[in-house]
């Protein structure tokens, strides 16, 4: 089983529409968590952390459920800019290096 | 100014050839890292440096060779490419500031024929 698991879709969404999609992760050490985007032929960059008491920034919403180990990221009134792959990714701060374990994507399109 | 930079953004070569990738960073981070992308688009990372010592060597054959002159620089050499070798490969840096923040370079897409 992967560390880092979340459905590749692709979601097909309505511009304007909300979007929403979990990941799960099966190290109960992990301890930080982010989701990252990433355009296609591009580096994936920081969409936002993850708290523990939910967070938004904008139109976007993240939720941690640290019983069942899973996140999620609520997207409202999608843009047809929102269209990459979104990358949830966790940290286990025990461990060596603080590096980062990310799934294979979540590919959302927003279509006009 | 570019926060990590790579060379070179696209790297296409024979079987059995020796190639490095380059990357460095501006921003005074004292680790950095390698990861690779492969076809499943799945991010993994392969090693990472803490102020030029190696903390981070997950399972990479051995013909992949970090080496990291100083801080600012983790440069990656691959002996004898295999088809299986290509892929994208990113280099990051990261530091605790605040929570910690990491950074990605362009990635540099390597083709094996």
């Amino acid at each position: 089983r992967k560390e880092v698991e979340q459905d590749p879709g692709p979601f097909n969404v309505p511009e304007g529409a909300t979007v929403a999609f979990n990941c799960t992760y099966s190290n109960s050490a992990s301890q930080s968590f982010f989701w990252y985007r990433q355009d296609c032929r591009k580096e994936p960059k920081l969409l936002m952390s993850v708290y523990s008491s939910g967070n938004e920034d904008g139109r976007f919403t993240a939720q941690l459920n640290r019983a069942s180990q899973y996140i999620s990221l609520l997207i409202r009134d999608s843009k047809l800019s929102d269209s990459a792959t979104y990358l949830c990714v966790v940290m286990n701060l025990k461990a060596a290096g603080n590096k980062l374990t990310f799934g294979g994507g979540t590919r959302v399109l927003v279509k006009p | 100014d570019t926060a990590v930079s790579q060379t070179p953004k696209y790297l296409v070569t024979q079987m059995g050839n020796d190639k490095s990738i380059k990357c460095e960073q501006n921003l005074g981070h004292d680790t950095m890292y390698w990861y690779k992308q492969d076809s499943k688009k799945f991010l993994k990372i392969m090693f990472s440096y803490n102020n030029k010592e190696l903390i981070i060597n997950e399972t990479v054959p051995n013909r992949f060779s970090p080496k990291s002159p100083d801080k600012a620089h983790l440069n990656l050499h691959i002996n004898s490419l295999e088809l299986g070798d290509s892929a994208v490969y990113f280099c990051a840096s990261s530091q605790l500031a605040g929570g910690f923040v990491w950074f990605f370079g362009p990635g540099t897409r390597l083709t094996v024929l």
